[in-house]
């Protein structure tokens, strides 16, 4: 079945620095890829969004590609801040609307 | 996007009670459903409630447990039943409007149970 793998955390970075998170997915198709992220106390936010092969989505300095050839949707920002503190969740669809989740990954920035 | 609005926040029941929560949407949708998310942990899907018939559970969840209601295109209601201390989680309701389109969710609703 679906599945997604998430990189594992917590991850801790300083303000301004480079984030990578790494989402690989097993799929039987060709599904819809999305990365979430939860704030403290707060329900699951979209981010961004990526439905075929090489789309790129991108959303508040977030961006993440669509690759197929790796079953691959790497989230990155260039430069973070404290507000980016949060739980980032990778996520897959296939034609049955449902979304499967990766274990999310914590992501705390210091000043 | 749908704005969906989770009643209540939070709760802090009895054990052996049941509490029912409801979601309402601000726009029509084709599909909602329900989440469950233990602390610290990711989201797993309770089921998926279907307007006008029986909601369709995932493998571990019950309608007896969980009886799910969804009488129009903007509203759905989770029931947990009988809760016991295992039950206490975050309980989150999203809505979606069709395939390869994202699904928006509530803030959730964070239940303990003593």
């Amino acid at each position: 079945g679906d599945s997604v793998t998430q990189m594992e955390g917590p991850v801790t970075l300083s303000e301004e620095a480079f984030l990578t998170i790494n989402c690989t997915y097993t799929a039987t198709g060709y599904p819809s890829l999305f990365w979430y992220v939860q704030y403290p106390g707060e329900g699951l936010q979209l981010l961004l969004k990526a439905t075929k092969a090489d789309d790129k989505g991108s959303n508040k300095g977030f961006e993440a590609t669509y690759r197929k050839e790796t079953t691959s949707f790497h989230l990155e920002k260039g430069s973070v801040q404290v507000s980016d503190s949060a739980v980032y969740f990778c996520a897959l669809s296939e034609n049955d609307y449902k979304l499967s989740f990766g274990a999310g990954t914590t992501v705390t920035v210091r000043a | 996007s749908a704005v969906i609005s989770q009643k209540p926040s939070r709760d802090i029941c009895q054990r052996g009670t049941s509490l029912t929560i409801q979601c309402q949407v601000d726009s029509q949708v084709t599909m909602m459903f329900w989440y469950r998310q233990q602390p610290g942990q990711s989201l797993t899907l309770i089921a998926t409630a279907n307007q006008g018939s029986e909601a369709t559970y995932e493998s571990g969840f019950v309608i007896d447990k969980f009886p799910i209601s969804r009488p129009n295109l903007t509203f759905s209601t989770l029931t947990v039943s009988n809760m016991s201390p295992e039950d206490s989680s975050i309980y989150l309701c999203s809505a979606s409007q069709g395939a390869s389109q994202p699904q928006h969710f509530g803030d959730g609703t964070r239940l303990s149970i003593l």
